[in-house]
């Protein structure tokens, strides 16, 4: 579902490090997740895409799980960059719905 | 293959003026959102359209905001007789067989109503 943000949570991690960003979404029929990357000023990026018949999915240096019992969506990032400093978000599709949810955010600060 | 262009990137309006936002989809695609976002705020789905066609059309307000995507050309987002309240950034999306298959955003236009 949707959800309105005063202050967007925040993550800062050391260059290098890995970094997992966590997601709770409310919808229990949502069968399709996307996590995207906006930087300020700029569109969402999409970064990974996963459906409800998989619970991980890996791509280059990010690696997305999915725990349809707990309702949890996370995002891994390996050995962060500086580059990866943005807000993340996870977007939920419930099944037979015509729009992505956003969820509110996590702004990723990444320390060199 | 050029992603989703987004046209104007800013626009300013003053209170009462009309606003026009372009999109055009990635080439291939025929399935474009329209979605709106304020600050520090996630976005919020406003419209779905696919060619020639409004599917759901359930998050944009009923007075005063319209959309279209013509069989040729972009899609229009149309703000009749702006107020404050419209300024946000408008992202557009598409993807190439609804709302299921991956959807990639422009770069927005940043609404100021002044």
């Amino acid at each position: 579902g949707e959800s309105v943000g005063l202050h967007l949570p925040t993550l800062s991690v050391q260059e290098g490090d890995n970094s997992i960003i966590n997601c709770a979404y409310s919808n229990s029929a949502s069968d399709y997740f996307i996590w995207y990357k906006q930087e300020s000023g700029k569109g969402p990026q999409f970064i990974i895409d996963i459906r409800s018949n998989m619970d991980k999915r890996q791509g280059q240096r990010v690696t997305v799980l999915l725990n349809k019992t707990v309702k949890h969506l996370s995002l891994q990032i390996a050995a962060t960059q500086p580059g990866d400093s943005a807000v993340y978000f996870c977007a939920e599709n419930p099944a037979g719905a015509n729009n992505l949810f956003f969820g509110t955010g996590t702004r990723l600060t990444v320390i060199p | 293959n050029a992603g989703v262009m987004q046209n104007p990137r800013h626009l300013v309006r003053r209170r009462g003026q009309e606003a026009r936002l372009r999109c055009s989809p990635m080439k291939g695609h025929s399935h474009v959102y329209w979605y709106r976002q304020l600050p520090e705020e996630g976005l919020k789905f406003m419209v779905y359209l696919q060619k020639e066609n409004i599917i759901d059309e359930s998050g944009m307000p009923k007075e005063r905001f319209s959309a279209e995507f013509p069989k040729e050309g972009p899609s229009i987002l149309r703000i009749q007789q702006v107020v404050r309240g419209d300024s946000a950034a408008y992202f557009c999306a598409s993807s190439p067989q609804g709302p299921t298959t991956e959807a990639f955003f422009g770069q927005g236009t940043r609404l100021t109503v002044v």
